[in-house]
């Protein structure tokens, strides 16, 4: 089984609506991320986590919000959808081990289409 | 000034020829520095950390940095059509809380 998952892995949904994108990790790492990829904007941080109780707001937070209901599941929402919003998201996971802290693990990512 | 910037590419290498990937960085405190190699359509998986100057070899993958310029680099020897990907380079800056990403080299190894 794969050790960080996203679900859906596909959407496409129309502006306006309220979407949820969910990811789970068995890696057992307290650090969780959300990115965003655009074709030529390499990955944007949307979102961090170092722990359950630590939300932290990264370059592109406009528009999203997040919640992480435990050390394995970290959620992403969009409140109301808007077209800009296409892109690839990913899911990141790292173990807060000093050095190796940064070291990033992704799921599979989540193809967002928004009419 | 980009905080970490790759050139796009595409970088085309014959089969079995050494790849060599650039990446310079802005942040004269960056600590950690990666290289995560991504197929298309698919999620960056991490192929190399390196932590301090010098070279850092794993198999065919050689790392190398070099703070005082601000630069990090990969080698990938006898290059594999199955190397052909997009290479994102990342480095953690002085706050070392995240990392940020540079845009990629698109490579392509040719028979």
């Amino acid at each position: 089984d794969a050790d960080v998952t996203q679900t859906p892995r596909n959407r496409i949904t129309k502006t306006g609506k309220r979407i949820m994108l969910e990811c789970s990790q068995t890696k057992g790492h307290d650090r969780m991320y959300w990115y965003r990829q655009d074709p030529g904007l390499g990955l944007r941080l949307i979102y961090y986590s170092f722990d359950v109780k630590d939300i932290n707001k990264g370059e592109i937070s406009d528009g999203y919000s997040v919640s992480r209901q435990a050390q394995a599941k970290f959620s992403l929402s969009l409140e109301s959808a808007i077209p800009n919003q296409t892109a690839l998201y990913f899911c990141a996971t790292s173990d807060a081990s000093g050095q190796k802290d940064n070291e990033q693990f992704f799921g599979p990512g989540t193809r967002l289409t928004v009419l | 000034q980009k905080e970490v910037e790759q050139n796009s590419g595409p970088l085309s290498v014959p089969e079995g020829a050494i790849a060599s990937l650039n990446c310079t960085y802005s942040d004269r405190g960056s600590q950690s520095f990666f290289w995560y190699r991504q197929y298309s359509g698919k999620s960056p998986e991490l192929i190399m950390s390196i932590y301090s100057n010098g070279d850092k070899e794993d198999g065919r993958f050689t790392a190398q940095l070099n703070k005082a310029s601000q630069y990090v680099s990969l080698l990938i020897r006898d290059s594999q059509p199955s190397d052909s990907a997009t290479y994102l380079c990342a480095v953690s800056g002085s706050s070392a809380s995240k990392i940020i990403f540079g845009s990629g080299t698109r490579l392509s190894i040719r028979p």
